[in-house]
């Protein structure tokens, strides 16, 4: 079965520290996997989205990564601000031209 | 600059009415797309359109339906409302196939709610 898997389910950092969030999934096959942010009340918009050939891809201060043949992704922010706090959606498409989402995680940066 | 709105952002409805949800969209774009959200679930897709009258069903289509008679808009409406059809919708759209990297950009959501 087709799923996308994130942790940790939520993650409380403070203003200007770094975190990782992880996805792991078992599409296949694989087209391409995204990276979207999701602020409380809004729609989800797309920070990255990466092919089976790229490894790394940066956003300003987001940097996803994938290792296709363990079938695992990772978003890192770096030094992160109060407007970070919201939900990150992991979301991989295969190619049945569908997107399928994880559950996300839910950021919250205090100061 | 283009973008996607959907209406109402807030409804309250009665078990059994019909409700019509709105989405219209300015990118111009073939392909649009209904999803819900509800806690512990990602996004499923309701129903998906690839152009003007042609519409098909995603994973949870039961009780929903959609019509495509432009390109900016895709109204999904449910026939007889559920108190299971409580959660937040979104409407997306996007210039190709999600099996290429196309953007696909998300309308600010509607919260229904069924009593």
């Amino acid at each position: 079965k087709n799923q996308v898997e994130q942790s940790p389910q939520s993650l409380i950092i403070l203003e200007g520290k770094n975190c990782t969030l992880q996805c792991n999934y078992t599409v296949s096959p694989f087209s391409n996997l995204r990276w979207y942010k999701q602020d409380t009340g809004r729609g989800p918009v797309s920070l990255t989205i990466m092919t089976f050939s790229e490894n790394t891809k940066s956003n300003g201060r987001y940097t996803a990564t994938l290792d296709a043949d363990t079938k695992q992704s990772s978003l890192h922010i770096t030094a992160s601000q109060l407007s970070d706090s919201a939900s990150y959606i992991c979301v991989v498409s295969s190619n049945t031209d569908k997107l399928i989402f994880g559950t996300g995680t839910r950021l919250q940066v205090f100061p | 600059d283009a973008e996607i709105t959907q209406s109402p952002r807030h409804k309250i409805t009665e078990t059994g009415r019909q409700v019509t949800l709105a989405c219209h969209q300015t990118w111009n774009h073939n392909n649009m797309f209904w999803y819900r959200q509800d806690l512990g679930h990602g996004l499923r897709l309701i129903h998906y359109s690839y152009g003007v009258h042609d519409t098909n069903k995603g994973e949870v289509s039961d009780g929903y339906s959609v019509s495509r008679s432009n390109t900016e808009d895709l109204p999904l409406t449910l026939e007889s409302a559920a108190s299971s059809q409580t959660s937040v919708y979104f409407c997306a759209s996007s210039e190709g196939p999600g099996t290429v990297t196309y953007e696909q950009y998300f309308g600010p959501g509607t919260r229904l709610t069924v009593t």
